[in-house]
């Protein structure tokens, strides 16, 4: 089955420490994205990548870092920079500017 | 930089009803706008696309519209069941290539 995965779904961490966060897509898409979702709030664009070896900030990367060294990967690290990491992070990929197809998903939670 | 508001109260309905769901742009117009659902801790999943250039587009119950004029698009679910019950996003180009902006969603109820 072609699709998008994450892990974990979910994720605790405590105060100081970096996490990442996994996604991989085997749609043979270019482009992938990483995405905070906060209760009741819209998909906030944390970082973007359109190749390989290349990745852009978005909206809110402050405190995030991201790799695209696979076609297939974009890693997402929450670092202990982030003052206020506890949201729900979704990874998307498209191949084209049109429709983006989203992962499940992973619930991350400060302890 | 783009904006984007949707309806922000929860909107409930009865079942076999229609829902009408809006969502207005503050700035440019777009070349197209999409409509994604989204479930429960789910990711939200791709519905439909309207170009600028198309007043209407359809898909089974589903039906968008998009007036460049009013900076406006209306989706609309006909013969509405439970099972529609979910968030609905609207999101449009914004950036550089490749970029969405989304709404932050209007929260749907179909009551049995």
């Amino acid at each position: 089955d072609g699709g998008i995965t994450q892990s974990p779904k979910y994720l605790f961490r405590k105060e100081g420490q970096n996490v990442t966060l996994s996604c991989e897509q085997n749609l043979n898409h270019d482009a992938m994205y990483w995405y905070r979702q906060d209760p009741g709030q819209g998909l906030r664009l944390i970082y973007y990548s359109q190749i390989v070896n290349d990745f852009q900030k978005g909206d809110i990367a402050e405190g995030y870092s991201v790799s695209r060294e696979k076609k297939e990967s974009f890693p997402l690290t929450v670092t202990s920079a982030q003052k206020n990491p506890t949201a729900f992070y979704l990874c998307a990929s498209s191949l084209t500017s049109l429709e983006q197809f989203f992962g499940p998903g992973t619930r991350l939670t400060v302890l | 930089s783009q904006k984007i508001e949707q309806n922000s109260e929860a909107l409930n309905i009865q079942e076999g009803k229609t829902a009408t769901l809006t969502c207005n742009y503050t700035n440019y117009s777009p070349a197209y706008l999409q409509w994604y659902r989204q479930d429960p801790g789910r990711g939200p999943v791709f519905l439909l696309l309207i170009r600028e250039n198309e007043k209407e587009k359809r898909k089974e119950r589903l039906k968008v519209t998009f007036d460049t004029t009013l900076k406006q698009s209306l989706f609309h679910i006909t013969a509405s069941q439970p099972a529609d019950s979910a968030t609905y996003l609207c999101a449009m180009p914004s950036g550089s290539a490749r970029q969405l902006t989304f709404g932050s969603g209007t929260q749907l109820t179909v009551l049995p």
